[in-house]
């Protein structure tokens, strides 16, 4: 069984310039979230999907911000014009969440930590 | 709005000491989830366990044991005879059956 995979797991950058990262889940969950993390805080909910369908988004995704997640397998998030702000660790997590069970707990990948110079 | 607060920031002791991480979280919510996180140097988010609002019993895993007191809206994990390999920051977070909501973390830092 394998984890949350994430790629690049680095990721440094000029500002203005776009970026793109990938995330897979653990096959068989229907969910998948993006998160982000700064320096000495806790992950911050950035969005997320059932399947293929976008269900939330937080008020930190600005226009600049988008994700995507075809055919509800692996998914995708792009930063557009990235700014210095947007340096940070951006985390993937997916879950199984079934109707009858209730499992909510959350697998993360390792991350990929983004510098915007 | 929910919130979850782990007001020790950092955490010293030395091995084989036991050590207690305090969480108290904030929800209107009647139905709702806590966990416990580790985060090791290497940057993983790890999972340790749920609890669901309607279970109050402590929970034991080996070294580890957690006690949710909801009368506190407290959840708070101890680590009985700490090792090196225990240093880590630990992460509280509440959920609603969505996104997660994490506290600033607590820094544990295991010395020999």
């Amino acid at each position: 069984d394998t984890g949350v995979s994430q790629d690049p797991r680095h990721k440094i950058t000029k500002r203005g310039q776009n970026v793109t990262f990938r995330c897979d889940p653990i096959s068989e969950h229907n969910r998948l979230y993006w998160y982000r993390q700064t320096l000495g805080q806790g992950p911050e909910f950035l969005t997320y999907f059932q399947n293929e369908a976008q269900l939330e988004k937080s008020r930190l995704l600005s226009d600049r911000f988008s994700a995507e997640r075809p055919k509800g397998s692996f998914s995708t998030l792009e930063i557009q014009r990235t700014e210095q702000g947007d340096s940070a660790m951006y985390l993937c997590a997916s879950s199984l969440v079934l109707v009858t069970s209730g499992s909510y707990e959350q697998y993360f990948g390792p991350g990929t930590r983004l510098t915007v110079t | 709005a929910q919130k979850v607060t782990q007001a020790q920031t950092e955490i010293s002791v030395v091995e084989k000491e036991d050590v207690t991480l305090d969480c108290v979280y904030e929800t209107r919510d009647t139905t709702y989830y806590l966990f416990w996180y580790k985060q090791p140097p290497s940057g993983e988010l790890v999972f340790l366990i749920r609890r669901n609002s309607f279970d109050e019993q402590n929970e034991i895993s080996g070294r580890y044991s957690w006690n949710f007191q909801k009368s506190t809206s407290s959840f708070n994990f101890t680590i009985t005879a700490s090792q090196v390999v225990d240093s880590a920051v630990y992460f509280c977070a509440l959920s609603e059956a969505r996104k997660l909501i994490f506290g600033a973390g607590t820094r544990l830092a295991v010395h020999p």
